[in-house]
């Protein structure tokens, strides 16, 4: 299976201020077919996983654009430009370019 | 508007066979792409993913789990259908079905079920 590390696992961070989530794969994420499923949900308390940004870089419909994705091969990145309190909750990376799909152990995100 | 919801058992007890119902609907599982995926959740825990049905029946599931699951899809009724066998107190978790498919990312999620396994 590929395994999936996030860094960090939590992060308090100020309101306005950038925040960075790294994700890093045991094994090269791209496919056969040229594509690179990398993709990042956000779970905010209570609630179930909300996707953010698929292939490495493209925001899902509705999502704000002070998320953004980055990264190639086994080293990814979502920033998050200015931290509002609803971007508050659990972060996870998660591959599907081979099965089984895995997770990252999850990010989380607070205020200080 | 798509929208997924969980149904099944809260409380099982080991050894017991689990059965869990996905009820869909804005989309469809006959068209071409589409496919419903399973994942959980133990308490304060991180996602697993379980499996996952397409349109065409290609069906796909976790290694560590193939033994004891099946994913059926009833794309009259717009449900998908995970069993998993011989539960254990380690598999309390919330389970959760989303959208998916051959795009290879989760883009709607229900809200998830709790099933606690306990005797």
């Amino acid at each position: 299976d590929i395994v999936m590390t996030q860094t960090p696992l939590s992060s308090p961070v100020t309101l306005g201020q950038p925040a960075s989530i790294s994700c890093r794969s045991s094994q090269s994420l791209v496919h056969s077919d040229g594509n690179t499923y990398l993709s990042w949900l956000q779970q905010r308390p209570g609630q179930p996983p909300r996707l953010l940004i698929y292939k490495i870089s493209n925001r899902f419909s509705g999502v704000p654009d002070r998320f953004s994705g980055s990264g190639a091969g086994t080293d990814f990145t979502l920033k998050i430009s200015r931290v509002e309190a609803e971007d508050v909750g659990v972060y996870y990376c998660m591959q599907a370019t081979r099965n089984p799909y895995t997770f990252g152990q999850g990010t989380k995100l607070e205020i200080k | 508007q798509i929208t997924l919801k969980e149904s099944g058992p809260t409380l099982v007890k080991p050894t017991q066979t689990l059965t869990l119902t996905c009820t869909f609907s804005g989309f469809s599982l006959s068209t071409s792409g589409v496919g419903v995926g399973w994942i959980r959740q133990p308490p304060g825990k991180a996602l697993e993913w379980l499996a996952l049905i397409y349109w065409d029946d290609d069906k796909r599931y976790s290694p560590s789990l193939k033994s004891r699951l099946t994913i059926t899809k009833d794309t009259s009724k717009n449900q998908v259908v995970l069993t998993m066998t011989n539960m254990d107190p380690v598999d309390t978790a919330t389970y959760y079905c989303a959208h998916g498919g051959i795009r290879r990312d989760f883009q709607h999620w229900g809200q998830g079920t709790l099933v606690t396994v306990s005797s």
